[in-house]
């Protein structure tokens, strides 16, 4: 079965500083996506980014941006220039590609200070 | 913004009562899931629907049924509420479930079982 680790539960960063939240998952299979979830305050679950496995190039989206390791299975994101409305719990989330199952991390809850 | 519903977005219950939570979309998307948030586990998927009439348990499915008469109408149902069973249950609808598959995530339903 596949899990996802999120190993820190809480992180904080200075407003215009550039953040690295952390991802592992683990899994047998060769092919499968990887995601990127904000949760602000208003629980709304908005995606951030994706990964495809197959793909070498690291996913970017404006200021975030993701390091994909896949021989060490760890999926980071940074964050570049933190904004205060960055302030979310983010989560780390795994798929296979015929599976249409989203299997989530813990969460990461990130504050963005002035 | 996905065009999903969820209703009731808050409810509170007493342990032993039945609760339905529906989750309503107009995206015509054929695949339709249940998730749970709970601090610490991020989200789980309770179950969820590949078409009208199918549906398959996710990871956390003991205590809940689901029903999905229509395409856009996909009903969760705990039979008898359990305190444990107090939680944050999201629904997420995606058009496959295969290559570029996106899930959309509802807004939440708090559900309190006292």
């Amino acid at each position: 079965a596949q899990t996802v680790t999120q190993s820190q539960p809480e992180m904080s960063v200075q407003e215009a500083e550039t953040v690295t939240l952390s991802c592992t998952y683990d899994t047998s299979e060769n092919n499968y996506y990887l995601f990127w979830y904000k949760q602000p305050p208003s629980r709304q679950m908005i995606l951030v980014i994706r990964q495809e496995a197959y793909k070498q190039q690291n996913a970017t989206e404006n200021r975030f941006s993701v390091n994909f390791q896949k021989a060490a299975k760890s999926f980071s994101l940074k964050i570049s220039d933190s904004q205060l409305g960055d302030t979310a719990m983010y989560f780390c989330a795994f798929m296979k590609p015929y599976g249409g199952k989203l299997i989530f991390g813990q969460g990461t809850e990130l504050s963005v200070k002035p | 913004d996905a065009g999903i519903t969820q209703s009731p977005r808050h409810k509170v219950t007493e342990t032993g009562t039945p609760v339905t939570l529906r989750c309503h979309q107009t995206e015509n998307h054929r695949y339709m899931y249940w998730y749970r948030q709970d601090p610490g586990h991020g989200l789980r998927l309770i179950h969820y629907s590949y078409g009208v009439k199918d549906t398959d348990k996710g990871e956390v499915s003991d205590g809940y049924s689901v029903s999905r008469s229509k395409t856009e109408d996909f009903l969760l149902t705990l039979e008898s509420a359990t305190s444990s069973q107090t939680s944050v249950y999201f629904c997420a609808i995606s058009e496959s479930a295969g290559v570029g598959n996106t899930i959309y995530f509802g807004e939440g339903s708090w559900l309190t079982v006292v």
